[in-house]
């Protein structure tokens, strides 16, 4: 596709129900990253994969979070036993290469996740 | 965690005029980046300085870094009411052999016709 894809646009889910959440990047790029971002705040990291990897999950608030990208390309985060407290925008970003400076990052539209 | 702080949290301005957002972050830095971000959704990036660079313009935008004082401004010239959004500063350190990315507050601009 022309940009990075999120699914779904707006989700509602019960307390302690688990989610999943999609990040479709753009074709080609090995850098994908998940931010969370709560009203009113900037943006804050979560989770890169550089290729099907991992490279730095130090974002994730705790174990409930989880992230894969098994193809290297689409994403999946992973939330189980939802709290109100995870209720935000989730925003994923693609970049043709993570590392080397000054790559921008195109960013999906987000998914807005409540917590009810 | 945020690496970043704009000032103001939120600026007015009429159309026409200028309109100048500050950044200040923690740590040294290889690159800044400035985004911009409509009706809290996806962000769109602005213009990227590098740690080396003093100042840097992009059409109506100009932006400026100073990585003694860790700060960094941006400049919106002439400014129109479509340029109503929130900014944020976002800075690129390095991490474990990757330029991690980290945002900062952001400043919410309202330009009024």
């Amino acid at each position: 596709g022309a940009g990075v894809s999120q699914t779904p646009s707006n989700k509602v889910t019960e307390k302690g129900k688990y989610v999943e959440l999609r990040c479709d990047p753009i074709s080609g790029h090995t850098a994908l990253y998940w931010y969370r971002q709560s009203l009113g705040q900037g943006p804050e990291f979560l989770i890169y994969f550089q290729g099907t990897g991992a490279a730095d999950d130090s974002g994730l608030p705790n174990d409930r979070f989880f992230a894969v990208r098994p193809e290297g390309s689409v994403s999946t985060l992973k939330i189980q036993r939802t709290e109100r407290g995870d209720s935000a925008v989730y925003l994923c970003a693609s970049s043709p290469r993570g590392g080397g400076a000054g790559t921008e990052a195109f960013f999906g539209q987000g998914t807005r996740l409540t917590v009810v | 965690s945020q690496q970043g702080e704009e000032d103001p949290q939120a600026l007015s301005i009429q159309e026409g005029e200028n309109a100048t957002m500050n950044c200040s972050y923690k740590t040294s830095i290889n690159n800044l980046q400035w985004y911009r971000q409509n009706s809290g959704r996806g962000l769109v990036h602005l213009i990227l300085i590098r740690s080396n660079e003093r100042e840097k313009h992009s059409g109506r935008l100009r932006v400026t870094l100073d990585t003694s004082k860790k700060s960094s401004s941006l400049l919106i010239t002439a400014s129109r009411a479509a340029d109503t959004a929130s900014y944020f500063c976002a800075t690129e350190t390095e991490s474990g052999g990757y330029q991690k990315v980290t945002f900062g507050t952001g400043t919410k601009l309202q330009v009024i016709p």
